[in-house]
């Protein structure tokens, strides 16, 4: 099946430094990614959707430049944590797919351990 | 009222039992995903259901769309099926996502 990498899988930073979260696609062309976080023992939380070539759309309640996306081809996404801070640290999850084959398969990367000291 | 809603939350049953987590959603669906996530986080997609039935080794997915209604079994269950088990489901395009089930399987 289709695969989705993500890197780094662990972080771990100091307060008010930027990091960076890579989500690709490795044998297929994502026209769609979301990324989505995950708080301790909750269900995960869709932050935004990304579609290729154009400016992601955020969710309600999700600060568009403290988490900066960037969504440059079909097979690369990348989620950026500006001036991360301790409450910043989560789980990150993308996910991916082919909208234009109408499947509506998602496939989904390994996620990314953010811990903000 | 959430638009998917799983049960149980919770489910501990004993090595070898017949697993069965339900999946309740009040939403038109284009498609329902069957997801597993162990502890450290990495989610596994186990199904991807538009109708009808599948299968997978010892898992079992089905789907009712009349009912609104996907359920996930799991015969002989093992140890190492302790997960929590998520329900989604494609509206719209989006992901609309269960709460979860956490099962524990015990030896």
């Amino acid at each position: 099946g289709a695969v989705v990498s993500q890197h780094p899988s662990r972080v771990i930073c100091k307060s008010g430094t930027s990091v960076k979260i890579e989500c690709r696609s490795l044998d297929f062309q994502a026209t769609t990614m979301f990324w989505y976080r995950q708080f301790p023992k909750k269900s995960l939380m869709l932050m935004a959707t990304s579609n290729e070539g154009s400016k992601a759309t955020y969710e309600q309640g999700v600060e568009k430049d403290k988490f900066l996306i960037n969504h440059a081809s079909l097979t690369l996404s990348t989620l950026t944590v500006t001036s991360a801070h301790p409450e910043d640290s989560s789980f990150y999850i993308c996910s991916a797919y082919d909208g234009r084959d109408y499947s509506y398969e998602q496939y989904f990367g390994p996620g990314t351990r953010l811990t903000v000291t | 009222k959430n638009e998917v809603e799983q049960s149980p939350q919770n489910l501990t049953a004993q090595e070898g039992e017949f697993i069965t987590i339900n999946c309740s959603y009040s939403v038109g669906i284009s498609a329902l995903h069957w997801l597993q996530q162990h502890p450290g986080g990495g989610i596994v997609s186990l199904f991807m259901l538009s109708s009808g039935k599948k299968k997978h080794g010892r898992l079992i997915a089905t789907i009712n769309i009349q009912e609104k209604h996907s359920s996930l079994h799991i015969t002989a269950s093992h140890p190492r099926d302790s997960a929590v088990y998520i329900c989604a489901v494609v509206s719209n395009y989006q992901l609309i996502w269960g709460a979860g089930t956490k099962l524990i399987i015990k030896p």
